[in-house]
């Protein structure tokens, strides 16, 4: 079946711009996660969703970022006022369940010049 | 803070060998531990879950151990083959999945 799927896969943008990421899960999955991997740096916990329940936006590193979930299935991931170290792979995962194993989209390249 | 760490240095085994990567943790106990595979320019992959009140779970040439007094968690790759280079990082879940930075193997022929 079909996986998590991510778009763009790349995103080149100049710094102070808005970008929107966009995350589409497995289908029946009510767990969504986003992630940002800099380079050779583990992942860094963003935000999640999980059913109903408000989400758990203890990981976003400022407020110029920003995430929804729309019908309990697509996810946007934005960010406002692009900086240089905004720069890094965005990962959406999304898992049955909370406590279940996640499954990762390819991600999103990030670029800010 | 809690934390997940995994060696930054990179593995290098000979085909066959038994591969080992470990994961400590510090400050907190985990309800369990996931292990996933990440390829270069790919999201990570699940290999295998270890709750709290188990010692050991295999999958095929995989296995993984969680000792909760060393506060550790090894993983195993026996008989190990090139196709098995890759990072691998591990997971702890407190109230949220937490990565550590991984592990790169690298198998040579």
């Amino acid at each position: 079946g079909a996986g998590v799927s991510q778009s763009p896969s790349n995103k080149v943008t100049e710094k102070g711009k808005d970008v929107e990421l966009r995350c589409d899960p497995i289908s029946g999955h009510t767990a969504l996660y986003w992630y940002r991997q800099s380079l050779g740096q583990g992942l860094e916990f963003l935000i999640y969703f999980q059913g109903n329940s408000a989400p758990d936006k203890s990981g976003l590193p400022s407020d110029r970022f920003s995430a929804e979930r729309t019908g309990g299935s697509v996810s946007t991931l934005t960010i406002q006022r692009t900086q240089q170290e905004d720069s890094a792979v965005y990962l959406c995962a999304s898992s049955p369940g909370l406590h279940y194993e996640q499954y990762f989209g390819p991600g999103t390249r990030l670029t800010v010049t | 803070s809690q934390k997940i760490e995994q060696n930054s240095e990179a593995l290098n085994i000979q085909e066959g060998k038994t591969a080992t990567l470990t994961c400590n943790y510090t400050n907190y106990s985990p309800a369990y531990l996931q292990w996933y595979r990440q390829d270069p320019g790919r999201g990570p992959v699940f290999l295998l879950l270890i709750r709290e009140n188990e010692k050991e779970k295999r999958k095929e040439r995989l296995k993984v151990t969680f000792d909760t007094t060393l506060k550790q968690s090894l993983f195993h790759i026996t008989a190990s083959q090139p196709a098995d280079s890759a990072t691998y990082l591990c997971a702890s879940y407190t109230d949220k999945l937490i990565f550590g930075t991984g592990t790169r193997l690298q198998v040579f022929p």
